[in-house]
């Protein structure tokens, strides 16, 4: 099965202040995701990316930043956090073997609240 | 653009009974169907997703059958086990990218 980690798994921030998320996969997979769950909405795609170097806004991209400086980690930043973030964020790697035969393995999550 | 609807935010059953999650979707081609779960403080994980060849995908007990004439997919069990209880989202792939789209999840609470 595949091996998607996140850390930190819990994070207390400060309005305005800078989070770091970020997430590593050994599973040598191409694609990589970030999400965020809230209640009532689902799972949304924040970023996903295609390989290394690169990065793709989803579908609620404001606010966020990603980067993917390699194969195995994809990071997402909220440089000035505000308390509309405070969710649960989760990282997935796919596996394309097939395209739009995409299985997703996800990571374990983060909990973020932002006072 | 591309979208899927789960009705029931929360389904209760007793134990035994059949399970069905509703799951349609909206889309300008044909895209794949999934289902995930979700336990309690877990991640999501696959639970099953549709076949090219309109084969029935089965994992678990679970089954779905995508129908394209109605735009479904809909989560079926033939009777439902505890173990079960969970979070369910049904998902769609986006047109030649490997994203998906999620419902909104629906919750399925089984009791003795």
């Amino acid at each position: 099965e595949a091996a998607v980690t996140q850390s930190p798994r819990n994070k207390v921030a400060v309005t305005g202040g800078k989070v770091t998320l970020s997430c590593n996969q050994t599973n040598n997979h191409n694609n990589m995701y970030w999400y965020r769950q809230d209640t009532g909405h689902g799972l949304r795609l924040i970023h996903y990316s295609y390989g290394a170097g690169s990065t793709e806004k989803g579908d609620i991209p404001d606010g966020y930043k990603a980067s993917r400086p390699s194969q195995e980690n994809f990071s997402l930043i909220l440089e000035l956090a505000t308390p509309s973030q405070t969710s649960v964020y989760f990282c997935a790697s796919g596996d394309a073997g097939t395209i739009n035969q995409d299985t997703q393995y996800f990571g374990p999550g983060t909990r973020l609240l932002v006072l | 653009g591309d979208s899927v609807t789960q009705t029931e935010g929360l389904v209760t059953l007793t134990e035994g009974l059949p399970v069905m999650l509703n799951c349609t979707y909206q889309s300008t081609y044909s895209p794949f169907l999934f289902w995930y779960v979700q336990h309690l403080n877990e991640a999501p994980k696959l639970l099953l997703k549709s076949f090219t060849d309109n084969k029935r995908p089965e994992h678990q007990g679970f089954h779905a059958t995508l129908h394209k004439s109605s735009s479904s997919f809909h989560l079926q069990k033939s009777s439902a086990q505890l173990s079960d209880s969970a979070l369910y989202y049904c998902a769609s792939t986006g047109a030649n990218t490997g994203k998906l789209t999620f419902g909104h999840g629906t919750i399925l609470r089984v009791h003795p």
